[in-house]
């Protein structure tokens, strides 16, 4: 049974970096791509990008220059930073697994973490 | 971008009958080399993520019901729920992974008449 728990601080100030971290456990680790997702009132769910398991990324472009997703392979983890937060990046935050890795990633998620609530605020 | 359009946004259906939620593509997702769509349904409940239904536009997820089904191809997607349940009532959204960035719908509530 594959379980994703995720965790990071819940609360930031506008400007401070968003830190959250996924753990993985149950299943090939590197045999998928792993993705973070947030999900906010306003703007529904947004896909903000993915790693594998040698670390190659891909990122939603309306976020890349503030997204770093990063893995630690000996811990089956995989990371988020997200630089300069503001109350527009107050939202739910998911880990999940993506499809099984045929020759490109395959983008539907099947599991996911619990979700971590992240509010911006001054 | 490929924008995700559900219609309704929210439906009240009574116990034992049948709600349809739409998802509609900007761009078609069928990919023509496989002939698969890229076309993803999930069951969202208040406090939980998302749970995957369907893949593929049609592919059942393990432990889904099959009075739960996943239809349409190219642009337009169907999800029928027959003989609804009071375990039903949620949120469905579509998702799109035909190209990048992966996209959602905005969500349609289904409730219990």
């Amino acid at each position: 049974q594959v379980q994703l728990q995720q965790w990071g601080a819940g609360l930031l100030k506008p400007s401070e970096t968003l830190s959250l971290t996924c753990a993985v456990n149950g299943g090939s680790f590197s045999a998928y791509y792993w993705s973070w997702i947030r999900q906010s009132p306003g703007k529904g769910l947004e896909w903000i990008g993915e790693i594998n398991h040698s670390g190659s990324t891909n990122y939603n472009p309306s976020l890349k220059s503030r997204v770093t997703i990063s893995v630690d392979t000996s811990k089956n983890h995989f990371s988020l930073q997200m630089t300069s937060v503001t109350a527009a990046d107050t939202a739910v935050y998911y880990c999940a697994r993506e499809g099984l890795v045929v020759v490109t990633a395959i983008r539907y998620f099947d599991y996911w973490g619990q979700g971590t609530l992240v509010t911006v605020s001054s | 971008d490929i924008v995700m359009t559900q219609s309704p946004d929210s439906l009240a259906v009574s116990l034992g009958e049948t709600a349809t939620v739409n998802c509609r593509s900007s761009q078609n997702v069928l990919y023509s080399s496989n002939n698969k769509n890229y076309l993803a349904w999930y069951q969202q409940k208040p406090g939980q993520p998302p749970k995957l239904l369907f893949y593929w536009a049609s592919t059942r997820e393990s432990g889904v019901p099959d009075r739960i089904s996943g239809s349409g191809s190219g642009t337009d997607f169907t999800l029928t729920i027959s003989s609804l349940q009071a375990e039903d009532v949620a949120v469905y959204f579509c998702q799109q992974y035909y190209s990048t960035p992966p996209t959602f719908g905005q969500g349609t509530k289904v409730e219990v008449k």
